[in-house]
């Protein structure tokens, strides 16, 4: 079976400072791993994804996540925060193409 | 169209009701699914289409909840007999057939049953 963790449901930062949301998995089988965005009142917006190949992954709005196989952990990193990052973000886990497991979300807050 | 569309964005329904949740993914995705959010919570998968063939209900969490894609296309989600345990944002996503793994989701219905 597989699931995701996040840890921490609430990350708070000032604007400009490192954003470092956490995400580990467990899967028996190489996963495909995701972080999704969601702000309020719409829908999962994908920020980036590792199938395969390089395992420092970029992705939209200066987000960029790396995919660390012993560690087990997919966490998700933006150098400087911007006011317009506050949002829930999801880590998700699929291997099948059709069962992607959701992980229950980190609220990022971001303080000027 | 450009997105994944769902209508209606809001139901409020007594218990009891029935209701019918609709998704119109993009154009020419052959890959539908049906997620159900509650409140403080990441989205938990309901049932998954591959053009009209209903592939995968093992999400679905009683047989009051039935969901059909006749046509390939637009999806309806039918609840029965409406419960407040079923008050939920309820997802749509799809995919395309050369990128599978790649998920887009619709805006969501937000289900309140009171």
């Amino acid at each position: 079976a597989q699931s995701v963790t996040q840890l921490g449901s609430h990350v708070s930062v000032s604007e400009g400072a490192l954003v470092l949301l956490r995400c580990n998995y467990s899967s028996s089988v190489p996963p495909y791993l995701f972080w999704y965005v969601q702000y309020p009142n719409q829908g999962l917006q994908l920020l980036l994804k590792y199938t395969t190949g390089a395992t420092l992954v970029k992705g939209i709005n200066g987000f960029e996540a790396e995919f660390k196989k012993s560690e087990t952990s997919f966490h998700l990193t933006k150098p400087s925060a911007h006011m317009s990052d506050a949002a829930e973000y999801f880590c998700a886990v699929s291997y099948n193409n059709n069962d992607m497991r959701f992980g229950a979300g980190t609220r990022l807050t971001v303080k000027p | 169209g450009a997105g994944v569309s769902q209508s209606p964005r809001y139901k409020v329904a007594k218990r009891g009701q029935d209701v019918a949740l609709r998704c119109d993914p993009i154009s020419g995705h052959v890959s539908l699914f049906w997620y159900q959010q509650a409140l403080g919570q990441g989205p938990e998968f309901l049932t998954y289409f591959q053009n009209e063939a209903q592939l995968d209900k093992s999400g679905l969490p009683s047989d009051r909840f039935f969901a059909e894609r006749p046509e390939g296309s637009v999806s309806t989600l039918k609840i029965q007999r409406t419960q407040q345990e079923d008050s939920a944002v309820y997802l749509c996503a799809s995919s395309s057939s050369w990128n599978r793994e790649t998920q887009y989701f619709g805006p969501g219905t937000r289900l309140l049953v009171l």
